[in-house]
């Protein structure tokens, strides 16, 4: 199992340029989440999935959108990215089980994005 | 919403010592704590975790104990090695966005051989 795998592993964009950082998982798991992790400020919830078909904001949103492709995979979008997007994006997975049950999430190996 | 507090930012011990590092949370309904470890350049894993049943868990040389009624939880590290030399996060459960965490700023642990 490759468990949890992201693509690509360092990118260099200019201010107003797009992509897609894309993630998959192969652990069957139900919910995926996406991270981005700054100096200082642990990890920050951008988006999550609870299950295929649904998206939903966390704590950081603003200029990221998000696409639960199939249960396999996730991917985050930069429409027009900023400075202020320079930083490291781990995608992680993990299988929910009772309303109140919280399992491990597991990381993939993350993605370095430097915005100029 | 959920904030976790966490100390001491920076942490360097002797290896074979022992290393304590301590969080706080503000929501009183969450009921599962993880602790990940993240070495440089690698992805967080977990190492251990507690759910709020219980106020101690043991696993080799790591051990958290968590106080329910003050709202704090510690990671106790014995017998500190080289290889423990990372990143530790603390994260409580929230239901803010689904079933996730709030992770702490982190703990940088440096082990002095």
């Amino acid at each position: 199992n490759a468990g949890v795998t992201q693509t690509p592993k360092f990118q260099v964009l200019k201010t107003g340029q797009s992509m897609t950082l894309q993630c998959a998982q192969d652990m069957n798991h139900n919910s995926m989440y996406w991270y981005r992790q700054d100096p200082g400020m642990g990890l920050r919830l951008i988006y999550y999935s609870a299950s295929e078909g649904t998206t939903d904001k966390g704590e950081v949103p603003n200029g990221y959108n998000v696409s639960r492709l199939n249960k396999r995979e996730f991917s985050l979008r930069l429409e027009s990215a900023a400075p202020s997007q320079t930083s490291v994006y781990f995608c992680a997975s993990s299988e929910v089980g009772l309303v109140s049950f919280f399992n491990e999430q597991f990381f993939g190996p993350g993605t370095r994005l430097t915005v100029l | 919403g959920e904030n976790v507090e966490q100390h001491p930012s920076t942490l360097s011990v002797q290896e074979g010592d022992s290393a304590v590092i301590k969080c706080t949370y503000s929501d009183s309904a969450s009921n599962y704590f993880p602790w990940y470890k993240q070495e440089l350049g690698k992805r967080p894993q977990l190492i251990i975790d507690i759910r709020s049943n219980v106020g101690e868990k043991k696993d080799q040389r790591i051990a958290v104990t968590l106080n329910k009624t003050a709202k704090h939880f510690s990671l106790h590290i014995t017998e500190t090695q080289p290889e423990d030399s990372a990143v530790y996060f603390c994260a409580a459960s929230t239901k803010n966005y689904g079933q996730n965490f709030v992770f702490g700023p982190g703990t940088r642990l440096s082990v002095l051989p």
